[in-house]
């Protein structure tokens, strides 16, 4: 069984400062894929950033960077120059068979970040 | 604004009674699926609908049931509601086709408050 563990209840980032979000998961399957959502105060569920467990160069959206440890199962998001408006919970995610796009996603329990001014 | 609708947007009912949630996909996604989101177990995968027909279930408890639709609007009844099922549901929806990441993109979900 799959399982994503996201042991940082709650953080704390000055603006404009960078912060990481960990992630660590566990599976038996040789292929999957991991993502990053962002869920704001208003609820909804925001796509970030995707890594393959075959690629290999880390993913890299905008402010957005995973830092994927394969060996040490860990897929840590970075938030670069932090703004207000990355204040919400984060989820990490994780889909077995990443080639194939028909598969639910299993969640982690969460992070909530919060930018300081 | 991801593309997937889902209404109505809350919803508050009594405890014994039964709901209708309803999800309209993003234009061409074949994927539908269902999560639930609480204080206590997080974000759980409830069914999963392809194309009409079930694809895989996850924690879905047998008071409730899902169906997909030849247009592809999906709905998810709720039945003999306890407290316990107060929950925000998401629907999401993706494309299968030419290669990863095949995002979920999730609608706006549905706040569910059971008394």
């Amino acid at each position: 069984a799959q399982k994503i563990t996201q042991t940082q209840p709650g953080m704390f980032v000055q603006e404009k400062e960078a912060v990481t979000l960990d992630c660590t998961y566990d599976t038996s399957d040789p292929s999957y894929g991991l993502f990053w959502y962002k869920q704001p105060s208003s609820g909804e569920m925001i796509f970030l950033i995707y890594q393959g467990s075959y690629d290999q160069q880390n993913a890299t959206e905008g402010r957005y960077s995973l830092n994927f440890q394969k060996a040490r199962k860990s897929a840590n998001l970075v938030i670069s120059a932090s703004q207000l408006g990355d204040s919400a919970m984060y989820f990490c995610a994780m889909r077995p068979r990443a080639r194939s796009g028909n598969t639910p996603l299993v969640f982690g329990k969460g992070t909530r970040l919060s930018v300081i001014a | 604004d991801s593309g997937v609708t889902q209404t109505p947007k809350h919803l508050i009912t009594a405890t014994g009674q039964r709901v209708t949630l309803r999800c309209s996909p993003r234009s061409g996604d074949l994927s539908v699926y269902w999560y639930q989101q609480s204080l206590d177990q997080g974000l759980q995968f409830l069914i999963q609908y392809y194309n009409g027909e079930e694809r895989a279930k996850g924690n879905i408890l047998e008071r409730f049931s899902a169906q997909q639709f030849p247009d592809l609007h999906s709905e998810l009844n709720l039945s003999s509601l306890e407290l316990g099922d107060s929950a925000l549901y998401f629907c999401a929806s993706s494309v299968v086709g030419s290669g990863p990441p095949y995002e979920q993109y999730f609608g706006p979900g549905t706040r569910l408050t059971v008394t």
